[in-house]
Formats: C-alpha cells, sequence, structure tokens
C-alpha cells in the first residue's frame, strides 16, 4: 500500500497570508490527525477527522482549521500567518474503525510539510 | 497530570553496541505505549507498540522494548547499534480505551558513531 502523503512539501508564505496543507491517507484508513513539530514545543496535536467529523481538537486558535473529505483526504488551513507558525506539519492516517489510538489504534506518519513564514 | 518523560536529550552510542533509550510515563489507568523514530526531513516512521501481554515488544529494525509496570517505563533497545540507527526516537503514551490523543515525549537524539 502507498504510504501517507503531504502536499506540497515545502512552504514560504509572508505573515498575514493564508495556506492550506494537504494531506492523502492510506488507502482504507478513515482517520486523520495533524500535528505541529517545532523545536521548543516538540510534537503538538492540531485535530483529527474520522468520516469528515472533527473527532478530537488540540489547543490551538481559530486561525488552524481542517477538514476531511468523503475519500478521506484531509485539509489544514492556517489563516493570517504568523512567525510562530513555522513549523514542521505531519499528518498521520489510522483505521480509526477502533476509535484511535486509545484503542490501540497505530498512526502512520506522512513525510510532513515545511512551513517558513518570514 | 498526564506526562511521558524522555530524560536524555541525546544519546551516544558505539556501533556494534547495544543500545537504550529511556522513556517513563505517567497516565491514570493501564497504559497503550509506543515508539516511533524520525529520520532528518522525514515524517516519524512507527517502530512498536505494547497493547497488552508480553511485556517484551519486538518492533522493526532489530529494535525492542520492555514495559514495565512497577517503574512505569517503556524503555527502547536493540543488541547491536548500526549507524543508520543515529535518528530522534520519540515515545507517546495514552490511556487505554481513552478518547485523548497520544502524549508525546520531548524526543531523544541517537548517534551511533563509527
Amino acid at each position: 500500500k502507498a504510504g501517507v502523503t503531504q502536499t506540497p512539501r515545502y512552504l514560504i508564505k509572508t505573515r498575514g497570508q493564508q495556506v492550506t496543507l494537504s494531506c492523502s491517507p492510506i488507502s482504507g484508513h478513515r482517520s486523520v490527525s495533524w500535528y505541529q513539530q517545532t523545536p521548543g514545543q516538540g510534537l503538538q496535536f492540531l485535530f483529527e477527522y474520522f468520516s469528515e467529523t472533527q473527532r478530537n481538537k488540540g489547543n490551538f486558535p481559530g486561525r488552524f482549521s481542517g477538514r476531511q473529505f468523503s475519500n478521506s483526504r484531509s485539509e489544514m488551513n492556517v489563516s493570517t500567518l504568523e512567525l510562530g507558525d513555522s513549523a514542521l506539519y505531519l499528518c498521520a492516517s489510522s483505521p480509526g474503525l477502533a476509535g484511535g489510538p486509545g484503542r490501540g489504534e497505530t498512526q502512520y506518519f506522512g513525510p510532513g510539510t515545511r512551513l517558513l513564514v518570514l | 497530570a498526564q506526562s511521558v518523560a524522555q530524560p536524555e536529550d541525546q544519546v551516544n552510542v558505539a556501533e556494534g553496541n547495544p543500545l537504550t533509550v529511556k522513556c517513563t510515563y505517567s497516565v491514570s489507568g493501564n497504559p497503550y505505549l509506543f515508539w516511533y523514530v524520525q529520520y532528518p526531513n522525514r515524517g516519524l516512521q512507527f517502530l512498536l507498540k505494547y497493547i497488552t501481554g508480553d511485556n517484551l515488544v519486538k518492533g522493526s529494525y532489530g529494535f525492542e522494548a520492555e514495559f514495565n509496570k512497577s517503574q512505569t517505563s517503556f524503555h527502547l533497545k536493540k543488541p547491536s547499534a548500526l549507524v543508520s540507527d543515529s535518528a530522534l526516537y520519540f515515545c507517546a503514551v495514552i490511556p487505554q480505551g481513552s478518547n485523548y490523543q497520544l502524549i508525546w515525549g520531548a524526543g531523544t537524539k541517537l548517534i551511533i558513531k563509527p
């Protein structure tokens, strides 16, 4: 099976702009989670989507939003970019039917999108 | 508060020697435990997980981890390190049956010297 794919791999934006990142999960996986990774804060959970519904949400401002399509592909949007949004954004997929990692499911990660905000 | 600690920011090991990357946790109830590895400019790759059963879990690339309930630890081990094992290793934990997301450690940089 093909792995999790993320596009684009690299992005450079300026403050105030908005950005949309895309994630295609492993075929058959219905859960998609998004993480932000920075050297200072480590891995931080943004949100999880399952069957086109947000099932779980981390502690990020409303500028960070996402959605999931009927084919399980997911997009993440960040509006009004700030310098602090520079990070590696990781997408992870899992089957989702069992309820996520709390039921023992393994998440499989994509290569990430590296966002630089100038 | 629920947490995961990886007490060493960096571990240096000579090639061919055994390696250990430490992880301790604090969660309410029984945990599920995971190890992931991240190579430069790559996403995280799943190594192994403890769900239930045998406390010694074997995973990818010759890695294994031992769940120790009394010490609330889940240390990652490999009998003989390879230079290619050099990477960033993350431990993650979640209370069994919870609807929370994974609680991640800060990561340990493993450097294997030839």
